[in-house]
């Protein structure tokens, strides 16, 4: 099956930095999702992005589709923006599912 | 509009015991996905349901199943419970199709004692 890679695994930041997180799929997709897990567990929806940029206030995503990998970058962090980032996708050559990789655990420090 | 719903929002199991969780999709949406996150890692796909019909079975043993109902609300239902059966269990639902937005639920945390 289609393999998902995030890195960095941990990532600790000043309050007002910016950061990058990326996400590497071994195999073409049609489905590109990022999600932000909250403490309490909900998986909050970032972007739908299987091809191309998006952005929303101070998030922004680029899916580089022949590339097989996409970028989340959040700008001016703030200490809401802890948690854990998901990157999941869906293969072109398989079922519905999403494939979740192992995720980007961000720490904002006041 | 509401969201993906949930219940319970969390339970207490023992072994060998068995636990039906519930899910309701967003309305309009007819395809609900099941899927189990142990702690420190991603959601594992473990069902996909559309208009009353199985898409999809993750690698998950058969003492997990599912069944979705005419309102295209679902149940997941998970029998002879071990103590690695407890996770955070989330539902998604999405339009049919693979190029559509799956939103999730909140999760029903089951704890298996």
């Amino acid at each position: 099956g289609i393999q998902v890679e995030q890195s960095p695994p941990d990532l600790i930041l000043q309050e007002g930095a910016n950061s990058t997180l990326r996400c590497n799929f071994s195999d073409s997709v049609n489905n590109l999702q990022w999600f932000h897990q909250n403490p309490w567990g909900q998986l909050i929806n970032l972007f739908y992005i299987p091809s191309g940029t998006k952005q929303n206030g101070r998030l922004s995503a680029t899916t580089v589709a022949t590339e097989r990998y996409s970028l989340l970058y959040i700008s001016s962090s703030q200490t809401t923006d802890s948690g854990v980032y998901f990157c999941a996708v869906i293969s072109n050559f398989g079922n519905e599912k999403l494939t979740f990789g192992t995720g980007t655990r961000l720490t904002i420090i006041p | 509009d509401a969201g993906v719903t949930q219940s319970p929002t969390h339970l207490i199991k023992t072994r060998g015991q068995q636990v039906t969780l519930r899910c309701s999709p967003i309305s309009g949406h007819k395809s609900v996905s099941w899927y189990q996150q142990v702690l420190g890692q991603g959601p594992q796909f473990i069902f996909q349901y559309y208009e009353k019909e199985e898409r999809g079975r993750g690698n998950f043993p058969d003492r997990f199943s599912a069944r979705q109902f005419p309102n295209y609300s679902s149940e997941l239902n998970v029998n002879a419970l071990l103590l690695g059966d407890s996770a955070l269990y989330l539902c998604a639902s999405s339009l049919a199709g693979q190029g559509v937005t799956q939103y999730f639920g909140p999760g029903t945390r089951l704890l298996v004692l």
